[in-house]
């Protein structure tokens, strides 16, 4: 099983709602990512999470809220968003750490959220 | 983080070679160069990467330079399901981070 599942697949929500977004692997990767991907632009880093700690975060505004609760899941959780955060959210893993350098990530197909 | 250029667009005859190049100057000695597609707004898909040596898999072709300040991506018989964008990526520690890729549109 190679896949990076993400869901939900669309999502609109309101500038003063609070939703989540999440993704889930089971390949036993230790690094797992958030990109943000604006239309005909590429995939922009936005958090990584190495043995569910956050190693990296890209000075991401504080609305955007990543949560690692295990070593399978991760969730965005979004609050307050403003219309120009519309995008496709794009999660992935890596084998990357503990010794492991260079090995492929595997994306998910990524939820396109709209903020009205 | 190393910087990636890429031409914008380039066009391939069906069942041709198509040659996708990618500038990497900056590129540090331990950072290896990564080639991602992205199909119409899928997630990125993974291709196949490189430190020095040209390597090759099922895919395609990756040929590295020897000062490695450069790559080409090679896929040999170019179908009309490989239209895409094309992303090179130097890669750092936990870091993919995309260029702006080369949108390859595959011609009948």
């Amino acid at each position: 099983d190679t896949e990076v599942t993400q869901t939900p697949k669309h999502l609109v929500m309101g500038m003063t709602n609070k939703k989540s977004l999440k993704c889930e692997q089971h390949m036993g990767h230790r690094a797992m990512y958030w990109y943000k991907q604006k239309a005909k632009k590429p995939p922009e880093l936005m958090f990584v999470y190495s043995y569910e700690k956050l190693s990296i975060n890209e000075s991401v505004p504080s609305r955007f809220s990543p949560e690692c609760p295990n070593s399978s899941l991760l969730n965005l959780h979004l609050h307050a968003l403003q219309p120009e955060d519309s995008a496709l959210y794009l999660c992935a893993s890596s084998q990357e750490g503990g010794g492991v350098l260079n090995t492929e990530a595997f994306f998910g197909q990524g939820t396109r959220l709209t903020v009205v | 983080d190393a910087k990636t250029t890429q031409p914008t667009s380039m066009d391939c005859a069906e069942g041709r070679a198509a040659n996708l190049p990618c500038n990497h100057s900056t590129i540090s000695g331990n950072e290896y160069v990564y080639w991602y597609r992205q199909i119409h707004s899928q997630g990125p898909q993974y291709i196949i990467h490189g430190l020095k040596n040209n390597e090759t898999n099922e895919m395609a072709s990756l040929i590295i330079t020897e000062d490695r300040k450069s790559s080409t991506l090679i896929l040999p018989h170019a179908t009309l399901r490989d239209t895409a964008v094309y992303y090179c990526i130097v890669k750092g520690t936990y870091k993919y981070i995309f260029g702006t890729g080369t949108r390859l549109k595959v011609l009948a």
